[in-house]
């Protein structure tokens, strides 16, 4: 099946610095890419959806100016963390999809990255 | 999106069938039902999809209600490795893929 990267896999950051995390489509082009954030013991939070070329679409409370997402290629997609703090410690996880199959259109999802924020 | 209803966790016994069922009663028409699972510290993994039709790959079958209002995930003979969150997730293109509690399921040797 598609492979999704992500890299890095875990930081480990001061407050204040910005983290950037990128997302990789290794082997398809994906036209859509999209942002999860999940929480110990809680299920995936979508954060955002980016088209490339065009200005992601965030969630309802996801603050846009904090979480920049750059989908500027099809096969890359990033997520920066602005000025991170502590609250912001979780884990990030990206999907794409080709876009092509409707409904039977298949996420594939990276493995994940870990930030922690001291 | 539709809402789902999932067991919040459930047991096996490795090399035993289970059966994780997923109530969707809000499903509409054109949505496909999808089944990924999520082990520890990993992103979600693609089990398996359908629309009306029973579906069987080389992870699990799917069986889906005729009214379409749930579905079970079955996995043939559980391992392991099987153990993960499994969540069911209506969808259809242009919505987005809405995760819920999911199931936990834990295998016992």
């Amino acid at each position: 099946g598609a492979v999704v990267s992500q890299h890095p896999s875990r930081v480990i950051c001061k407050s204040g610095t910005s983290v950037k995390i990128e997302c990789r489509s290794l082997d398809f082009q994906a036209t859509t890419m999209f942002w999860y954030r999940q929480f110990p013991k809680q299920s995936l939070m979508l954060m955002a959806t980016s088209n490339e070329g065009s200005k992601a679409t965030y969630e309802q409370g996801v603050e846009k100016d904090k979480f920049l997402i750059n989908h500027a290629s099809l096969t890359l997609s990033t997520l920066t963390v602005t000025s991170a703090h502590p609250e912001d410690s979780s884990f990030y996880i990206c999907s794409a999809g080709t876009g092509t199959s409707g409904g039977r259109e298949t996420q594939y999802f990276g493995p994940g990255t870990r930030l922690l924020v001291l | 999106d539709a809402k789902t209803t999932q067991p919040n966790s459930m047991e096996s016994n490795e090399e035993e069938p289970v059966h994780l069922p997923c109530n969707h009663s809000t499903i509409s028409g054109t949505d496909y039902i999808h089944w990924y699972r999520q082990l520890p510290s990993q992103g979600p993994e693609y089990v398996i999809h359908g629309l009306t039709s029973n579906v069987n790959n080389r992870m699990a079958s799917l069986a889906i209600a005729e009214d379409r209002k749930s579905s079970t995930l079955i996995l043939h003979r559980a391992t392991l490795r099987d153990a993960a969150v499994y969540y069911c997730i209506p969808y259809n293109y242009g919505q987005n893929f809405v995760f819920g509690p999911g199931t936990r399921l834990s295998v016992l040797p």
